[in-house]
């Protein structure tokens, strides 16, 4: 079974820090991807990245930036945290170029920022 | 501008059957997908149809109706277990997910 590993369950940040979210999957597959869930809201792609050292802009970049330097991990950077990013983050990974290939989650990180 | 609709909320009784509906308006369509996410849990995959027509997996069925922008999940025998919220999500002409706010099922005995 994929499993994806989130660093954190709970984190809380006080606003203007800079927040670090770990990813780590071990299934060896080229996609990953970051999204924030909030209530009402469908899931928002932030950012995801087709290979290591790749980035694409999801749809809600702003303030956000990744970095990945190995292929098995995935990290999400918040520059200055504003409590508008008080939210669930869920990082996911699949295999394959098509796009089909279903999304594996991880537990999700949830962050408050104060 | 692209968009998908779900129920927000739904209830049934255990050992009945469910069906969550999911319409979408989408820049083209390349497949749609359900997942079931648990309360603090990861969302995990259920189906995938790109194909109109019904298939079945177990006591979970997902249809899809590519001409009326359509599919529905279908629950048999619900468990308690069930209790959870599904996401619907279509993959556009881009191959970039697009994803319903979910719909929270709640099972009572």
């Amino acid at each position: 079974d994929v499993k994806v590993t989130q660093s954190s369950r709970y984190l809380v940040k006080r606003t203007g820090e800079k927040v670090f979210l770990e990813c780590v999957q071990d299934m060896d597959h080229e996609n990953m991807f970051w999204y924030r869930q909030d209530p009402g809201l469908g899931l928002r792609l932030i950012y995801f990245s087709y290979d290591v050292k790749m980035k694409e802009k999801g749809d809600i970049p702003e303030g956000y930036s990744v970095s990945r330097e190995k292929k098995e991990r995935f990290s999400l950077i918040l520059e200055s945290a504003s409590t508008n990013q008080t939210s669930m983050y869920l990082c996911a990974s699949s295999f394959g170029d098509s796009g089909i290939s279903p999304l594996h989650f991880g537990n999700g990180t949830r962050l408050t920022v104060t | 501008g692209q968009n998908i609709d779900q129920p927000t909320e739904m209830t049934a009784t255990e050992g009945a059957i469910v069906q969550i509906n999911c319409t979408y308006q989408t820049s083209g369509f390349n497949g749609l997908f359900w997942y079931q996410q648990h309360a603090g849990e990861a969302p995990t995959f259920l189906s995938y149809n790109v194909l109109d027509g019904l298939e079945e997996k177990g006591r979970f069925s997902s249809f899809l109706s590519r001409s009326k922008g359509y599919s529905y999940l279908l629950l048999k025998e619900l468990q308690m277990k069930d209790s959870a919220s599904y996401l619907c999500a279509v993959l556009d002409s881009n191959y970039q997910l697009i994803w319903g706010a979910g719909t929270k099922l709640i099972i009572k005995p």
